[in-house]
């Protein structure tokens, strides 16, 4: 089972900042929180990942509280094309594989 | 330059036969997977290898055979194919341990008449 718990649909007006929150109270201390979006129709595409500390990339940031039970993925600036399923996932440092998907946070970006 | 591959992207049969679906990376990566996604959208992994060898085997039935001829390949063979089997299967691959991301093919959509 999922170790997180997302909202389940969310909306965001074009140009806005998507924040996309995710709980993760279970989450140990060798536990990496992972985000990845699938796109209508296409494979599960990576977008960041983080351990303790905020990290930034080109496609979002990611905030990570201080006791790690929750973080905040964000979109600074929604595009239609940020419309998908956005999911939260854990996974240990070394385990191989086992990305266990939840069901996720639908975000349509709205004109 | 596509990172992941999978052919078909469609792929429609009938019950009881036997079909392969082919994945390829040009990533250089060592571990390759695949996951199944139902009409409830639920992703699951079903395999995973690394370097050629089988390291996950999720509760699949038999009739679900992965090969890999390489570290660039991992096709899934399906026998006996029931209406169960309807679905989307994405192939994924990543580089080996640690944390590295997966990288995930556009799936190939099987529908079982």
């Amino acid at each position: 089972d999922a170790k997180t718990t997302q909202p389940t649909s969310m909306d965001c007006a074009e140009g806005r900042a998507a924040n996309l929150p995710c709980n993760h109270s279970t989450i140990s201390g060798n536990e990496y929180v992972y985000w990845y979006r699938q796109i209508h129709s296409q494979g599960p595409q990576y977008i960041i990942h983080g351990l303790k500390n905020n990290e930034t990339n080109e496609m979002a940031s990611l905030i990570i509280t201080e006791d790690r039970k929750s973080s905040t993925l964000i979109l600074p600036h929604a595009t239609l094309r940020d419309t998908a399923v956005y999911y939260c996932i854990v996974r240990a440092r070394g385990s191989q594989g086992n990305l266990i998907f939840g069901k996720g946070t639908k975000l349509s970006v709205k004109p | 330059d596509t990172a992941v591959s999978q052919t078909p992207k469609y792929l429609v049969t009938q019950m009881g036969n036997d079909k392969s679906i082919k994945c390829e990376q040009n990533l250089g990566h060592d571990t390759m997977y695949w996951y199944k996604q139902d009409s409830k959208k639920f992703l699951k992994i079903m395999f995973s290898y690394n370097n050629k060898e089988l390291i996950i085997n999720e509760t699949v039935p038999n009739r679900f055979s992965p090969k890999s001829p390489d570290k660039a390949h991992l096709n899934l063979h399906i026998n006996s194919l029931e209406l169960g089997d309807s679905a989307v299967y994405f192939c994924a691959s990543s580089q080996d341990n640690v944390n590295q991301p997966q990288h995930f093919g556009d799936g190939t959509r099987l529908s079982i008449l």
